[in-house]
């Protein structure tokens, strides 16, 4: 059974530009989590998916921050315009329902912002 | 408010030596529990998870931890480290909430490094 995927592993973009990071969760996993390191820092929560409903997004930064999940499948979370801050590793995680606490973490996606 | 603390930053032991590796958490009621793991290069592992039940887990790669309410602590433990132990470790809780489980909190991590 295949993991988490995030892609791309990695990104560079400048200032005042457009991101967007995929997730794809583990198959038949309904809640999908978005969280974010920033260099020295913990890993914070984003938001929350059950299927394609945000359940909680009470971390995300601001409203330059934009999360979908299409059809309660991947998810996408795309950032425009990218301020230098949002250097970061994001992580999405998935678990499979309301009584599965247990969270399953991709990769990571490294965006660096110049 | 819920938190996470780990107090060693990083700490070096040398390859065949025991490990421990300490979590506080602050919690209103029972927590779930867990210790994940970044090697470089890779995403975060769950090594080990406790909900309820006997208070002392065992995890992969030889790992183990113990829940202790009474110090609001989840230490995690390894009787002889490997090289490839090298890595950083997060301590996490997540809250249970009525519509079911959401996010976890996280410690700020705490980085191995093994001597050979």
């Amino acid at each position: 059974e295949a993991g988490v995927t995030q892609f791309p592993s990695h990104s560079v973009i400048e200032k005042g530009q457009t991101v967007t990071l995929r997730c794809d969760p583990i198959s038949g996993h309904d809640n999908l989590y978005w969280y974010r390191r920033v260099m020295g820092k913990e890993i914070k929560f984003l938001l929350h998916f059950v299927k394609e409903s945000k359940q909680d997004e009470s971390g995300m930064p601001n409203n330059r921050f934009l999360a979908e999940r299409t059809g309660g499948t991947y998810s996408t979370l795309k950032v425009q315009p990218a301020e230098l801050e949002d250097s970061g590793v994001y992580f999405c995680a998935s678990s499979q329902g309301v009584r599965s606490p247990t969270q399953y973490f991709g990769p990571g996606t490294r965006l660096t912002v110049l | 408010a819920q938190s996470v603390t780990q107090p060693d930053i990083h700490i070096t032991v040398s390859e065949g030596a025991s490990l421990e590796l300490r979590c506080n958490y602050s919690y209103g009621a029972t927590p779930y529990l867990f210790w994940y793991v970044q090697s470089p290069g890779q995403g975060l592992q769950l090594l080990l998870k406790y909900f309820s039940g006997d208070t002392l887990v065992q995890g992969i790669k030889g790992f183990e931890a113990e829940f202790k309410r009474s110090q609001s602590s989840f230490n995690l433990r390894k009787p002889s480290v490997h090289w490839s132990d090298a890595a950083e470790y997060f301590c996490a809780v997540g809250a249970r909430s009525s519509g079911g489980y959401n996010k976890l909190i996280f410690g700020a991590g705490t980085r191995l490094a093994v001597h050979p």
